[in-house]
């Protein structure tokens, strides 16, 4: 069964400070990786996608990383601001089976204090 | 603002309630999307239009019922719901439908329908 799991659920950093976020999947075949920004009563909105070649992909204080080998990828938010507290959604698609076959995660919850 | 509008964005209904859920896009776009977002679950896939045309139904229950006349409205007509099906409904565009992980198919996600069925 394709799974993505993430980790921390939750997590409180201070403003300034730098976090990583993980997402280990199982989707096979894998076709692409996205990150997504979920703000609190909004719709989530990509930040970054990756492919099976790419291991690594910024946007501004943004870098994702992906190790296709070990079925991991990491987002990296440099010099946090309170607007980054958000949850931050990782979702996995496949080469083949369709829709049904994408897999999100639950998401991790960041919190960022002044 | 991302290009998608959903009305309204909160609702609460009775089971015995009918209801439409609006969704409208302004990036001409011709795919659009239905998800279903509870509460600690991953985002769920409902269904897929491209080209007006239904091409994904991810084993919704009868009671949703959606509607696309134009490639930029989509509608979710809801009916005799359970409490269970009390969630966050989002839309989302994408200017194709494919996964192939390009930049056309980056979906872009309305603010969603906070829904509580009572």
């Amino acid at each position: 069964k394709n799974q993505v799991e993430q980790s921390p659920q939750s997590l409180i950093i201070l403003e300034g400070k730098n976090c990583t976020l993980q997402c280990n999947y199982t989707v096979s075949p894998f076709s692409n990786l996205r990150w997504y920004k979920q703000d609190t009563g909004r719709g989530p909105v990509s930040l970054t996608i990756m492919t099976f070649s790419e291991n690594t992909k910024s946007n501004g204080r943004y870098t994702a990383t992906l190790d296709a080998d070990t079925k991991q990828s990491s987002l990296h938010i440099t010099a946090s601001q309170l607007s980054d507290s958000a949850s931050y959604i990782c979702v996995v698609s496949p080469n083949s089976g369709g829709y049904q076959k994408v897999t999100f995660g639950t998401g991790t919850k960041l919190q960022v204090i002044p | 603002e991302t290009g998608v509008t959903q009305t309204p964005r909160h609702l609460v209904m009775g089971m015995t309630n009918k209801k439409s859920l609006k969704c409208e896009q302004h990036l001409g776009h011709n795919a659009m999307y239905w998800y279903k977002q509870s509460a600690k679950k991953p985002l769920e896939l409902m269904f897929v239009y491209n080209f007006k045309e239904q091409t994904e139904n991810n084993s919704v229950p009868s009671r949703f019922s959606p509607e696309c006349p134009n490639s930029s409205h989509l509608f979710l007509h809801l009916h005799t719901l359970q409490p269970e099906d009390s969630a966050l409904y989002l839309c989302a565009s994408s200017q194709d439908g494919g996964l192939a992980g390009g930049p056309r198919d980056t979906q872009y996600f309305g603010p969603g329908t906070r829904l509580t069925v009572l």
